[in-house]
């Protein structure tokens, strides 16, 4: 299996743009969980999904930030409009049902807001 | 609710050391504990789990035991490399959270010296 896949890898934006982050998740898992990583905060849960449905977004940090999973094979997190604290790493990850917490990383899109 | 405690980093060491890095849970349910490893520019992937008391997780040379009586997970090797060094985290899934949701620790990073 080609493992969680995220893109872009590296994004630099301006301040006001609208950012997209895209999470292929591995075929057949159910949980998908979007994660923002920074110096000072460390690892942080933003949202996750089971059976594409959000389940928990109270890690979302305002109303700028918003997800979707429109089917079990994508998902995305969109930031508009961004900011420069914005900037950091953001994770997907995705889990089987049966797992029971062996959560699969993607290598993460580092963004830069300028 | 659920949470995890590290030791701060970062903890620096010499190649062939013994390393620990402590790690210490609070949870309202029974949890499997976890540790994850992130070596730079990746995700997180999963080092070693244990899913009940007085299981011991390894796995490249790291090991853990599932202390309920401490509520510990503490990490270990006996012989640190260079190739070690990288951030890693502590993480409980408690298995009455029916979405396979991670609490994660802050993160120690390690680095070993030649």
């Amino acid at each position: 299996d080609a493992g969680v896949i995220q893109s872009p890898r590296h994004e630099v934006t301006e301040m006001g743009q609208e950012v997209t982050l895209r999470c292929k998740p591995i075929s057949g898992h159910n949980s998908l969980f979007w994660y923002r990583q920074t110096m000072m905060r460390g690892l942080e849960l933003l949202i996750y999904f089971n059976n594409n449905v959000p389940i928990d977004d109270s890690g979302m940090p305002e109303d700028r930030f918003s997800a979707k999973m429109p089917n079990a094979s994508f998902s995305t997190l969109k930031i508009q409009p961004s900011e420069p604290r914005d900037s950091a790493v953001y994770f997907c990850a995705s889990v089987t049902g049966v797992s029971h917490g062996e959560l699969f990383f993607g290598e993460g899109s580092r963004l830069t807001v300028l | 609710g659920d949470s995890v405690t590290q030791m701060e980093g970062p903890v620096t060491l010499s190649e062939e050391a013994f390393l620990t890095i402590n790690c210490t849970y609070t949870a309202t349910g029974y949890p499997s504990l976890f540790w994850y490893v992130q070596y730079p520019g990746e995700g997180l992937q999963l080092l070693l789990k244990a899913t009940k008391a007085d299981d011991k997780g390894s796995n490249k040379g790291f090991e853990a035991t599932y202390r309920k009586e401490t509520t510990s997970f503490h990490l270990e090797k006996g012989s640190v490399q260079v190739s070690d060094s990288a951030v890693y985290f502590c993480a409980l899934s408690d298995r009455n959270n029916a979405g396979n949701m991670l609490t994660f620790g802050g993160g120690t990073r390690l680095m070993v010296k030649p």
